[in-house]
């Protein structure tokens, strides 16, 4: 059975970073790409970023580039999303989700249930 | 970048077919494939339709998807409408360098 599980999120300052995890079971997690997708309190979902297989391939959404960085461990089944110079704007819960076929023109087969993130002072 | 542009909301009563559409700004719709997600309340979004048309293992027949490269859009159609399938509804897709989800559509089976 596949499991998507983040943790990480949590109450943060303007300015700070955090980092989020995604832990993953239940297929092989060293073939599939990785993406995050986040969800503001009310609103529709925004992608963030994805991770080919091997890490070797990242793209980043225009608002988080430069700030936020996708990383992988396939030897312990995670993917992380560190995230630095945080905005308010950033507040949303953000899922995990393997993408099936292709890491880039595929499809996002299972979403973790996601951590809750909330940028304020 | 491109955008994604669905209706806010529809309605149908259960038995109906219903159509939503999703309208690409620029750029081919026929040129990356258009995924749909249904997004329950409370829930994670799941898959309905990938590469345009296709269906994932255990989704019902009930849900196909189309493009029209006249109207640069695409469409989930739901037939034999079930109260079950009241949900917000994604379309996504992409280009060389950026992944866009549309704003989303709730649909009311009333």
């Amino acid at each position: 059975q596949v499991q998507l599980v983040e943790y990480g999120g949590g109450v943060v300052q303007p300015g700070r970073s955090l980092r989020l995890s995604c832990a993953a079971s239940g297929f092989s997690f060293s073939d599939y790409g990785m993406h995050w997708v986040r969800q503001a309190p009310g609103k529709g979902l925004e992608w963030v970023a994805v991770i080919s297989s091997d890490g070797g391939n990242k793209h980043y959404a225009v608002s988080v580039k430069g700030r936020f960085t996708i990383s992988r461990d396939n030897s312990k089944n995670m993917l992380y999303l560190q995230m630095n110079s945080l905005r308010p704007e950033d507040t949303a819960v953000y899922h995990c989700a393997n993408v099936h076929n292709d890491f880039w023109s595929g499809y996002l087969g299972y979403w973790g249930q996601g951590t809750l993130v909330t940028v304020s002072s | 970048n491109f955008m994604l542009t669905q209706p806010h909301s529809v309605s149908e009563s259960p038995g109906k077919t219903v159509t939503i559409s999703c309208t690409r700004s620029s750029g081919s719709i026929a040129s990356n494939y258009v995924q749909w997600y249904q997004q329950r309340p409370g829930s994670s979004p799941t898959a309905v339709i990938y590469e345009d048309n296709q269906r994932p293992s255990g989704v019902p027949d009930r849900f196909s998807g189309s493009i029209d490269s006249s109207s640069n859009s695409a469409s989930l159609t739901i037939s034999g409408l079930k109260t079950e399938d009241e949900a917000d509804y994604y379309c996504q897709s992409y280009d060389g360098s950026t992944q866009v989800f549309g704003g989303g559509t709730k649909l009311t089976v009333l």
